[in-house]
């Protein structure tokens, strides 16, 4: 299986901050990675596939980027709503694997 | 607009088999996409369990093969996920979730908790 690793775990951050939360591969898998917020007691919304393509309906304020095995997610300027947490999949080789999740406190 | 809605028991004994079934609405089942199954037991991260085409093709998380199986009935625009064997362990939420051309999940149900308890 494709490890998935994000990092950091846990981010403490203000609204307006910029901020990164880093997906790493255990193998390329070819852009194949998308990032999903998920708040307490919903179910994730993807927000990036294929690396760097937003998917339609979410703020411009998300980007993603990357290749071969590292990846980011960025968020230009922290809105309230966005204190969630961010999972990173892997859809290039079964099984699918997801990143343990990154927390995005307020700080 | 594309909506899921997973239905199944909230409770389950130890050694038996889950079932949940995700009906689909908006969209057709038999379109040349995968559905599919996701997890995540309480306050923990997500596991992809399955994916399933409406011809029947499956793939499975090896760490749950022997005990999976995803079906589909395009009649009923739903499809369905059993677990055997349960155990403490398999208590989570269930997603059912669409699966875009490319793989990841753009559209989700909202999830359906599952306990194992005797």
């Amino acid at each position: 299986d494709i490890q998935m690793t994000q990092s950091p775990s846990t981010l403490s951050a203000s609204v307006g901050d910029r901020v990164t939360i880093t997906c790493r591969a255990s193998q390329s898998i070819n852009g194949y990675l998308a990032w999903y917020q998920q708040k307490p007691g919903k179910a994730p919304n993807l927000l990036i596939y294929t690396a760097s393509s937003l998917e339609s309906g979410v703020p411009s304020r998300f980007s993603g980027s990357g290749s071969g095995t590292e990846f980011t997610l960025t968020i230009s300027s922290l809105q309230p709503d966005d204190f969630a947490t961010y999972y990173c999949q892997q859809y290039n080789t079964y099984p699918y694997t997801f990143g343990q999740g990154t927390k995005l406190e307020i700080k | 607009q594309v909506q899921l809605q997973e239905s199944g028991p909230g409770l389950v004994k130890p050694s038996e088999t889950l079932s949940l079934t995700c009906t689909v609405s908006g969209y057709s089942i038999s379109s040349n996409i995968y559905w599919g199954w996701i997890r995540q037991p309480p306050g923990k991260g997500l596991e992809w369990i399955g994916n399933i085409y409406h011809s029947g093709n499956t793939y499975y998380n090896p760490s749950l093969k022997s005990r999976v199986t995803i079906s589909v009935d395009t009649s009923k625009n739903h499809f369905s996920l059993k677990l055997s064997s349960v155990t403490a362990a398999d208590t989570a939420v269930y997603y059912c979730a669409k699966v875009a051309s490319g793989g990841y999940n753009d559209y989700w149900g909202q999830g359906a908790l599952v306990t194992v308890s005797s």
